[in-house]
């Protein structure tokens, strides 16, 4: 997405931590998400946070925003293989009805 | 119990055909999308659905046209389909056109040959 940028490619060890960023541009955004793909199958929607948050954490997920970066994290504890799909970052804007602005998504790769 | 679930998942076809994608969901909610993914899984928004009014039409050719006979439903139909058409084309909805999350069927891979 031309207003919300990611890094393509992740790999890391099973049971170590990942961590997949995403930059957006507009300040105005009022809810981030992150949402997973596994292959053949739509987007699942992981969480959310709103723009006056800090952190927010999900049992094995941990979520971070940086509002004055303008910078927003997804971090995964203890990463299995089944955690391997397509992560994208996406941005709420508002008065939009545009919904949802997603970022190019990121492809996480757990090896064993 | 699928949520949101579209038809058929797989279509080949040749260009210049006329093609339809279906899209249902059992959610409730008022406001239903299509987005397009392509090869390299950017995903874009093509028209989004308020209860079966228009909200959302991105720059599309007009050879796409969405039809929404009840909120539950929104198709997609494509006229003389070309090789660009090629992508996976996702139906989603959300509760209402604010901030609620969207919830994505698992995709149609249109193959245009």
């Amino acid at each position: 997405g031309e207003d919300v940028e990611q890094s393509l490619f992740l790999s890391v060890r099973e049971g170590d931590s990942s961590v997949i960023n995403c930059t957006y541009t507009d300040s105005s955004s009022t809810y981030l998400y992150w949402y997973k793909q596994e292959p053949g199958a739509g987007l699942q929607l992981l969480t959310y946070i709103f723009s006056n948050m800090d952190m927010k954490q999900d049992q094995r997920l941990t979520v971070l925003l940086n509002k004055k970066d303008k910078h927003l994290s997804l971090r995964i504890a203890d990463t299995q293989t089944g955690d391997s799909a397509i992560y994208f970052c996406a941005e709420s804007r508002p008065g939009s009805a545009r919904q949802l602005t997603f970022g190019s998504g990121t492809q996480l790769t757990v090896l064993p | 119990d699928t949520a949101v679930s579209q038809t058929p998942k797989y279509l080949v076809t040749q260009m210049g055909n006329d093609k339809s994608i279906k899209c249902e969901q059992n959610l409730g909610h008022d406001t239903m999308y299509w987005y397009k993914q392509d090869s390299k899984k950017f995903l874009k928004i093509m028209f989004s659905y308020n209860n079966k009014e228009l909200i959302i039409n991105e720059t599309v050719p007009n050879r796409f046209s969405p039809k929404s006979p009840d909120k539950a439903h929104l198709n997609l139909h494509i006229n003389s389909l070309e090789l660009g058409d090629s992508a996976v084309y996702f139906c989603a909805s959300s509760q209402d056109r604010g901030h609620s999350p969207l919830h994505f069927g698992n995709g149609t891979r249109l193959t245009v040959t």
